[in-house]
């Protein structure tokens, strides 16, 4: 079935960075993106960014613009979320979740999402 | 950035009776193909979200039917006709017509 597949739980120190993973299977991994969305203990949801995995084409939230890069491996279907310089704040549950191979058009997103990595930063 | 704006964030609500929460964002969701790319998410309890609804009021497989979106332009709402004990939950909006994507603040939906 369809499905995304992210890694374990990760601990990690401020001013470190953490790579989190995700691993489609199911469906051609290429003629769709990835976003990944994050969520604080008991807050909502914030999307982060997306990349496509058509053409490795990748939109950031602006803030966290320098701190955060996504990337695929076409050869393996996973889809990779690292940021850097993490602080106690982005201490968090990460989702990906299936998105539009494109910016340039408008489709349905969102119908597949991961179970989750969460990442806790602390000293 | 597009701002969705939902109401209200606390819904307490009978077992058997129904529940609407609005959906309001910051500029038209209607894209240039026509479409209005409006998703809502249920999120219960150390889970993951998961999609009710795509383009205003298309409910996904399994999804059942006493859930129900409408609206257009900038105003959106999800309705429950019935609610039931699995329902308790988060419920989001995210639009997907404008880039970054954006999600309302979430409305916990709790039995009375």
């Amino acid at each position: 079935q369809v499905q995304l597949v992210q890694s374990g739980v990760e601990v990690k120190k401020p001013g470190a960075s953490v790579k989190v993973s995700c691993k489609a299977s199911g469906y051609t991994f290429t003629n769709y993106g990835i976003s990944w969305v994050r969520q604080a203990p008991g807050q909502g949801l914030e999307w982060m960014g997306w990349i496509s995995a058509y053409n490795g084409n990748t939109i950031y939230a602006q803030r966290l613009q320098g701190r955060v890069t996504m990337t695929t491996d076409t050869s393996t279907s996973t889809a990779y979320m690292e940021l850097r310089s993490l602080r106690s704040d982005d201490t968090a549950m990460y989702y990906c979740a299936r998105d539009l191979n494109s910016n340039w058009y408008g489709g349905d997103t969102f119908d597949i999402w991961g179970r989750g990595t969460m990442v806790t930063v602390s000293s | 950035d597009v701002v969705m704006s939902q109401s209200p964030l606390s819904l307490p609500v009978t077992l058997g009776q129904p529940a609407s929460i609005s959906c309001r964002s910051s500029q038209s969701l209607v894209y240039s193909d026509g479409n209005t790319y409006l998703n809502w998410f249920q999120q219960r309890p150390g889970q993951s979200p998961r999609r009710l609804i795509y383009k205003v009021s298309n409910r996904d497989p399994g999804v059942p039917d006493r859930f129900s979106g409408s609206g257009s332009g900038t105003d959106f709402t999800l309705r429950i006709s019935r609610v039931e004990a699995e329902d308790v939950g988060v419920y989001y909006c995210m639009q997907g017509t404008h880039w970054p994507r954006t999600f309302g603040q979430g409305t916990k939906v709790e039995i009375k």
